[in-house]
């Protein structure tokens, strides 16, 4: 059974930096690119980024809101995904879920975590 | 930046087909995916490649995609079926990532 699970959400104050894990098991992990999505209290889902694969370069992506200040990396010993959050902004309290994202023609994702809260409130 | 628009509510009596619209200009170029949550709950993929479904969901659920506008059609619709659906694609670039902004489908 594949699992997500999400962990490192806090209160946080404006300015300063989170990070936050994904911690995974049930499929190969580095076989997969992983993605990280938030929803805001009461709001819609919200893209924040995703890291491909070794096989695909690592390399990462970015939201416009979020670009140059987040960082998304990946440990694939440890089947591992982080999200490293800095200069934080009131607007990026929200839930922060990680999805396994499966590539075919297009990025979708299959999994979901249940997400972990980031308050950023002085 | 680009944007999918949903209609914020449909509503439909049980029994019903409801149907729900993304529009987007990259839709033509890019697949379309759709996802179910429930409140308190993790989003669950019921659609994807525009009209696949993943194995586990009901055959009520199917989409479809004309020109720059998808729609997901659940037919007989059931009580369990209330949610908030949120379609997702890509721009036309092929790099970001993009939801719609979500309709809340109540079932009267």
């Amino acid at each position: 059974e594949v699992q997500l699970v999400e962990s490192g959400g806090a209160l946080v104050q404006p300015g300063r930096s989170l990070r936050l894990s994904c911690t995974t098991s049930g499929f190969t992990f580095g076989d997969y690119a992983m993605n990280w999505v938030r929803q805001a209290p009461g709001k819609g889902l919200e893209w924040v980024g995703f890291i491909r694969s070794k096989a695909y370069g690592g390399t990462t992506e970015y939201a416009a809101s979020v670009k140059g200040r987040f960082t998304i990396s990946r440990d694939d010993s440890k089947s591992i995904a982080y999200l490293q959050m800095n200069s934080l902004k009131t607007e990026d309290t929200a839930v922060y879920s990680c999805t396994r994202a499966y590539y075919d023609l297009g990025y979708y994702f299959d999994n979901w975590g249940q997400g972990t809260l980031v308050t950023v409130s002085s | 930046s680009y944007e999918l628009t949903q209609p914020p509510s449909v509503s439909v009596s049980p029994g019903q087909t409801a149907r729900i619209t993304c529009s987007g200009d990259a839709l033509p170029k890019q697949y379309a995916y759709w996802y179910q949550q429930k409140p308190g709950q993790a989003p669950v993929l019921v659609i994807y490649k525009d009209s696949e479904r993943p194995s586990g969901i009901p055959e009520r659920f199917s989409g479809s995609s004309s020109g720059t506008t998808v729609t997901l059609t659940i037919s007989g619709v059931q009580a369990e079926d209330e949610a908030d659906y949120y379609c997702q694609s890509a721009d036309s670039s092929d790099t970001y990532v993009v939801f719609g902004g979500g309709t809340k489908l109540t079932v009267l």
